[in-house]
Parts: structure tokens; C-alpha cells; sequence
């Protein structure tokens, strides 16, 4: 199992680009989430899904957007990059099934700079 | 609203001692869970242990337990025979508790400890 993935692992744009960062999961979870993580400031839930179809915003949504098609896959969009979504993006997944600890599990990160 | 706080931005500990990172919790309600995540260097998120408010003993997991004092609501990490390969970003985080969002699993995250060990 590759667990959680995500493409790119790296990306510069400049300022005004559109980008999509593509998170893919093979543990079949319902739950997926994008983070942001900043210095000195955690992760920062952008938005996340409870299931297909399904979306809804986190603490920090403004300037991105996602999509949840396939259960196995959770997009994030920007369409005009601004320098203050320079920052570490991970893509987390999680199971619903109660009664578990349902830890969320972390792709390896993409790190993109807005120039 | 629901906090989590990591008031030690950086700890040193020498090889093979034991270290205590804490982490506090503010909510309201009765039912929540709280993780602890490893970052090293390399940037991946890793689980290392899980304590339920419910749960009667403290978490352990090899090398790593969980001083939970429910009514400090501390939720301290405690890392025995600390190893080099321990260096890294340790993250506190807390569960949402079900009567705000639902049933989401979405965690609430502290800033953040960088444990360093020294040989």
C-alpha cells in the first residue's frame, strides 16, 4: 500500500498562476483533508471531505478550492496564487468507522513557493 | 473554542535520558481524543500515540506515553531513553469534539516542540 500520495512535491509559481495539488489515498477512508503548515504555526486545515461529492471548509479556506470525485482522490486549487500561499501543503486521510482511534494519515507534503 | 497549546518552542535532552513535552487542551465538552504526531527533517507526518477522554489508563507505545491529567487538562508526551533518531517537530493535536462539526475525525493542531538530542 503507498498510503497517502501527492504530486507535485515541489512547484514555483508566480504570482496570478493556477495550480491543482493531487492527493491520492488507497485505504479506502472516507475522511480526507488538506493542511497548510506554516512556521511557528502548526497545520492549519484548508478545507476537508467526509466523502465523495461531498466538501466543506477548514480555518484558512479563502483563495483555494477543492474537489472530492472519487473517494480515492482530494484536490486543491488555486486559481490566482498570491505570495502568502507560499507554505508546506499536506494532504491527510482518515476512517470513520467508530469506536477507532481513526488517526489521520499524512501524505509526504508539497512544497510550493509563489514568487 | 477548541485550543491546543505547545509552550516549549525548542527542548534539548542529552542520549538515552527521558523528556516531557507538554501540551494543554481547551474545550468544553466531555467526549474528545488527542494525538501526538512525529516530524522529522524530512518533512512526513508520523502517528506516535493516541489518549481517549474516556480512557481509563494513560497511552503507551514502546519508547513514548502519555501523562494525561484530565482535570489540568494537560496531555503531556513523555519519551523515555531518548535516541538521536528522536530529533525532530512534535505536534500535540485535538479531535474535534462531535457536537461542533460532526463526525469529521478534523484535528486541531498546537504550534509545535523541535526536540533536539544530544549524543
Amino acid at each position: 500500500n503507498a498510503g497517502v500520495t501527492q504530486t507535485p512535491k515541489f512547484r514555483v509559481l508566480k504570482t496570478g498562476q493556477s495550480m491543482t495539488l493531487l492527493c491520492a489515498q488507497d485505504m479506502n477512508h472516507e475522511y480526507m483533508y488538506w493542511y497548510r503548515q506554516d512556521p511557528g504555526m502548526g497545520l492549519r486545515l484548508i478545507h476537508y471531505s467526509v466523502g465523495e461529492g461531498t466538501t466543506a471548509k477548514g480555518e484558512v479556506p479563502d483563495g483555494y478550492n477543492v474537489s472530492r470525485l472519487k473517494k480515492q482522490n482530494f484536490l486543491l486549487g488555486l486559481e490566482s496564487a498570491a505570495p502568502s500561499q507560499t507554505s508546506v501543503y499536506f494532504c491527510a486521510s482518515s476512517s470513520s468507522v467508530t469506536g477507532q482511534h481513526n488517526e489521520q494519515f499524512f501524505g509526504p507534503g508539497t512544497r510550493l513557493t509563489v514568487l | 473554542a477548541q485550543k491546543i497549546t505547545q509552550t516549549q518552542p525548542g527542548m534539548f535532552v542529552q542520549e538515552k535520558e527521558a523528556v516531557t513535552l507538554d501540551c494543554t487542551y481547551d474545550t468544553s465538552d466531555p467526549s474528545y481524543g488527542l494525538f501526538w504526531y512525529k516530524q522529522p527533517s524530512s518533512g512526513e507526518m508520523i502517528f506516535l500515540i493516541y489518549q481517549g477522554s474516556y480512557d481509563q489508563q494513560n497511552a503507551t507505545e514502546g519508547r513514548y506515553s502519555l501523562n494525561f491529567q484530565k482535570a489540568r487538562k494537560s496531555a503531556n508526551l513523555v519519551i523515555s531513553a531518548s535516541q538521536l533518531g528522536d530529533s525532530a517537530m512534535y505536534f500535540c493535536a485535538m479531535r474535534e469534539p462531535f457536537r461542533y462539526g460532526g463526525a469529521t475525525n478534523k484535528l486541531i493542531f498546537g504550534t509545535g516542540t523541535l526536540l533536539a538530542v544530544q549524543p
